[in-house]
């Protein structure tokens, strides 16, 4: 199972919107509303942000939204803050019942 | 609130097996599926697989012929063993909670496990 596919590096000024693509295929993200999103800063254990494509735990900050179309989820993060500086990373369910993370995306705040 | 804690060897040989245990703590093992991810210095996560409180698991086809997950809820315990490790396998190991149907909401802090002789 190949990787899903999201940009290197997404940047934005503080309360600006960024947001991070994640593409897969017609076997993962395209046939299943089971995309989870994670943050992960530098030298910790990712958290979950999103799961089922666009909803939110409890505590994460409404500023954090996830969508879909197609074979893309996208996570948009509204109202930068330098605390959202941290690397994201997509997971999706796949037609073989196993599941895949995305690439990652470092998100930079200027 | 639960909390999840790796524990086993840091430093593996080549060819040997890497074994791990995730305590949980404040909650109980039964009723939820665990996972483990691992994540390769300067790299992105993997999905290495799940064990349900029942025992029964699910695997990463890549890992599939070297991995074996099992569960002791006495213990409140999962474990990870991986054969015939290599180079390419040192990485920072997670456990967490969930199978990844609804997202792994919760992560142990992650051991690094490096492959050395």
């Amino acid at each position: 199972q190949s990787a899903l596919t999201q940009p290197p590096s997404v940047s934005g000024s503080p309360g600006q919107s960024v947001t991070i693509s994640c593409t897969g295929t017609s076997s993962d993200v395209g046939s299943y509303n089971r995309v989870s999103w994670y943050q992960q800063p530098p030298g910790t254990a990712p958290k979950l942000m999103i799961f089922e494509v666009s909803y939110r735990p409890s505590g994460v900050p409404d500023r954090f939204s996830g969508s879909k179309s197609g074979n893309t989820a996208s996570l948009t993060i509204s109202g930068l803050q330098a605390e959202d500086e941290a690397d994201y990373y997509c997971s999706s369910y796949t037609s073989s019942t196993t599941y895949v993370f995305g690439t990652g995306t470092k998100v930079t705040v200027l | 609130q639960v909390q999840l804690q790796e524990s086993g060897p840091g430093l593996v040989k080549p060819s040997e097996t890497l074994s791990l245990t995730c305590t949980v703590s404040g909650g109980s093992i039964s009723n939820n599926y665990w996972s483990w991810i691992r994540q390769p210095p300067g790299k992105g996560l993997e999905w290495m697989g799940f064990v349900y409180y029942s025992g029964s698991t699910n695997y990463n086809p890549s890992l599939k012929s070297r991995v074996t997950m099992s569960i002791d809820t006495s213990e409140n315990q999962f474990s990870l063993k991986l054969s015939s490790v290599t180079a390419a396998d040192t990485a920072v190991y997670y456990c967490a909670r969930g199978s990844g149907w609804t997202g792994h909401d919760y992560w142990g802090q992650g051991t690094l496990v490096t492959v050395s002789p």
